[in-house]
């Protein structure tokens, strides 16, 4: 069974730029979470969606955004770049009607914002 | 989420269990205790869970006291391998998925030869 996916692997972009993350969850899962983890820091949550809608949303400002697709695959879009968005993205998935909170992390896209 | 206190660094020797502590004092009756680990810039890993019943599985065993304020992550016979970031975290258990999972800052382990 093909693990969650994550495209591309790594991306250079421009302060300004936008930059758009892919993610596949795992055959039947539903609910596609996203991460950010800069250098140095933890991983902060950033947005999970569910069939096909956002679910919850972290602390951060609007120019992250993203969306999921009828096949439940999502992709994360930040306008605007900024130096500080230079970070790892993960993207998890999980059973929408799952009773044990487990979710599956792809390897992550690394952006780098120059 | 309740919020949960682990040591920042533990050292373990290669083929000794590793033991790794968690802090919960303030988690709810109806919140979980999970572990994942996060090998150097790979995506986090599920290890475990449980509510108050001790848990093993094929990677780990997850003892948690009586009342539920602390837990201790165990890996039988530690590799090189398990060298990594083990964060713990507590959540609701909504039976409807998971919301997003606050990570702390975790304990590196790291496994000496």
């Amino acid at each position: 069974e093909a693990g969650v996916t994550q495209s591309p692997t790594h991306l250079i972009k421009t302060r300004g730029q936008q930059a758009t993350l892919r993610c596949s969850p795992i055959s039947g899962h539903t609910s596609v979470y996203w991460y950010q983890q800069a250098l140095g820091l933890g991983l902060q949550f950033l947005l999970w969606y569910d069939e096909g809608e956002e679910r919850n949303r972290g602390n951060f400002p609007p120019r992250f955004s993203g969306r999921q697709f009828p096949n439940y695959s999502s992709e994360l879009n930040v306008n605007a770049l900024e130096l500080e968005d230079s970070a790892l993205y993960l993207c998890a998935s999980s059973k929408r009607v799952s009773g044990s909170g487990e979710l599956f992390f792809g390897e992550g896209s690394r952006l780098t914002v120059l | 989420d309740a919020k949960t206190t682990q040591p920042p660094s533990m050292d373990c020797a290669e083929g000794r269990a590793a033991n790794l502590p968690c802090n919960h004092s303030t988690i709810s009756g109806n919140e979980y205790v999970y572990w994942y680990r996060q090998i150097h810039s790979q995506g986090p890993q599920y290890i475990i869970h449980g509510l108050k019943n001790n848990e093993t599985n094929e990677m780990a065993s997850l003892i948690i006291t009586e009342d539920r304020k602390s837990s201790t992550l165990i890996l039988p016979h530690a590799t090189l391998r398990d060298t990594a970031v083990y964060y713990c975290i507590v959540r609701p258990n909504s039976g409807g998925g998971a919301d997003g999972l606050t990570f702390g800052k975790g304990t590196h382990l790291i496994i000496q030869p």
